[in-house]
């Protein structure tokens, strides 16, 4: 079974913060990937990474950044965090492939105040 | 027009119903297809991938219709373990996916 573990399941953080969230899989995949997900507004792409130092924006880059240094670790950092960044953060992978399904991390709910 | 659509619901059905989601897609160039599952508060979990042959795992059942861009998920015999958010999956390849908002299915005894 593919494992992607995310290193915390709640984090609490202060306006202006450098915030690091951590995941990392255990499948050898190739492609890595962070959403965040709101109410009424789904899964959004954050970032995706396709191999180590390798990276791509999504759909809603803005006030993110990342770090694929190691294959089986992708990083997504929140340079300044601020109160709209509160919201249930995933990490995904998958096999190198593109057509292949994500198997997800059992999530980030960070609040920002 | 939205990429990947799904009626929000919630669909409230009791046990042992047969219940059915659609969910249509925007792009015919779409490659691949699945149906995930959420828990509340949980992540997404696969539940099963989409074939255009139609595919069947236990009591859920999978079709696509790429002609009318949709796909749909049948799910026999509920269980109150079925009561969970469904989500549609569609992938134009080169992991480039699209999430539909998800369709709320509540079984009550």
């Amino acid at each position: 079974d593919v494992k992607v573990t995310q290193s915390s399941r709640y984090l609490v953080k202060r306006t202006g913060e450098k915030v690091f969230l951590e995941c990392v899989q255990d499948m050898d995949h190739e492609n890595m990937f962070w959403y965040r997900q709101d109410p009424g507004l789904g899964l959004r792409l954050i970032y995706f990474s396709y191999d180590v130092k390798m990276k791509e924006k999504g759909d809603i880059p803005e006030g993110y950044s990342v770090s694929r240094e190691k294959k089986e670790r992708f990083s997504l950092i929140l340079e300044s965090a601020s109160t709209n960044q509160t919201s249930m953060y995933l990490c995904a992978s998958s096999s190198g492939t593109g057509y292949s399904p994500l198997h997800f991390g059992n999530g980030t709910r960070l609040t920002v105040t | 027009r939205k990429e990947v659509e799904q009626d929000p619901g919630p669909f409230n059905v009791p046990e042992g119903a047969t219940v059915a989601f659609n969910c249509t897609y925007s792009n015919s160039a779409s490659q691949s297809f699945f149906w995930y599952r959420q828990d509340c508060r949980k992540e997404p979990k696969l539940l099963m991938s989409v074939y255009s042959s139609g595919n069947e795992d236990g009591r859920f059942t999978a079709q696509l219709n790429r002609a009318s861009q949709y796909i749909s998920l049948l799910i026999r015999d509920s269980k109150l373990s079925d009561s969970a958010t469904y989500l549609c999956v569609v992938n134009l390849g080169y992991s480039t996916l699209t999430f539909g908002k998800g369709t709320m299915l509540l079984v009550s005894p």
